[in-house]
């Protein structure tokens, strides 16, 4: 079975703060995701990658950036925390385009 | 990118059939997917659908695809409590090339006992 694992369920921050989210994935897939999820508005896309080292603006970049020094680890970073941050990130991950494997999702609250 | 659009709430008694609908605007979606998020938890696969048939059925559940209308629709048969969640449709327009899905903004269907 894949395996998407995310380093936090629950987070809590202050504004300014530097925050790190970790996903690992453990099939190999070349295709990882950052998602956030609020109500009424679905999933955002943030980033995505397809290869190490590589990365791709997804629909809602602004105040992200992200990390992929290896196959199985997207870090999503958040380089200075703001209240509009407060949100549920998802991570997933991919071969190909098909089906995409969710983590169990990290609920981040920036105070 | 393509939209996708879901109605927000549904609420069915347990025992009824559910369906949930989707509608999308970028034709060249080549699979459709369906997935199910529980509370607290990520989005599970429940089904999917390739862009040339009208139906799937799954068991409990029942995919149906209007391209012409480009209509979606998941149909729940004797919805049961444990069905309560959200329900994402999702698409991949595999001829642009791109290797993400496109989300709806989920249904949220509640099921009363």
């Amino acid at each position: 079975d894949v395996k998407v694992t995310q380093s936090s369920r629950y987070l809590v921050k202050r504004t300014g703060e530097k925050v790190f989210l970790e996903c690992v994935q453990d099939m190999d897939h070349e295709n990882m995701f950052w998602y956030r999820q609020d109500p009424g508005l679905g999933l955002r896309l943030i980033y995505f990658s397809y290869d190490v080292k590589m990365k791709e603006k997804g629909d809602i970049p602004e105040g992200y950036s992200v990390s992929r020094e290896k196959k199985e680890r997207f870090s999503l970073i958040l380089e200075s925390a703001s209240t509009n941050q407060t949100s549920m990130y998802l991570c997933a991950s991919s071969k190909g385009g098909n089906e995409q494997f969710f983590g169990p999702g990290t609920r981040l609250t920036v105070l | 990118g393509e939209d996708v659009e879901q109605s927000l709430f549904l609420s069915v008694r347990e025992g009824d059939s559910s369906v949930i609908n989707c509608t999308y605007t970028d034709s060249s979606s080549t699979y459709l997917y369906w997935y199910k998020q529980e509370p607290g938890a990520g989005l599970q696969l429940l089904t999917y659908i390739f862009s040339n048939m009208d139906m799937k059925q799954d068991q409990r559940l029942t995919v149906l695809l209007n391209k012409k209308d480009k209509h979606l629709s998941l149909r729940i048969a004797d919805t049961q409590t444990g069905d309560s969640a959200i329900y994402f449709c999702a698409g991949w327009p595999i001829q642009t090339g791109a290797n993400n899905l496109f989300f709806g903004t989920g249904t949220r269907l509640t099921v009363i006992p």
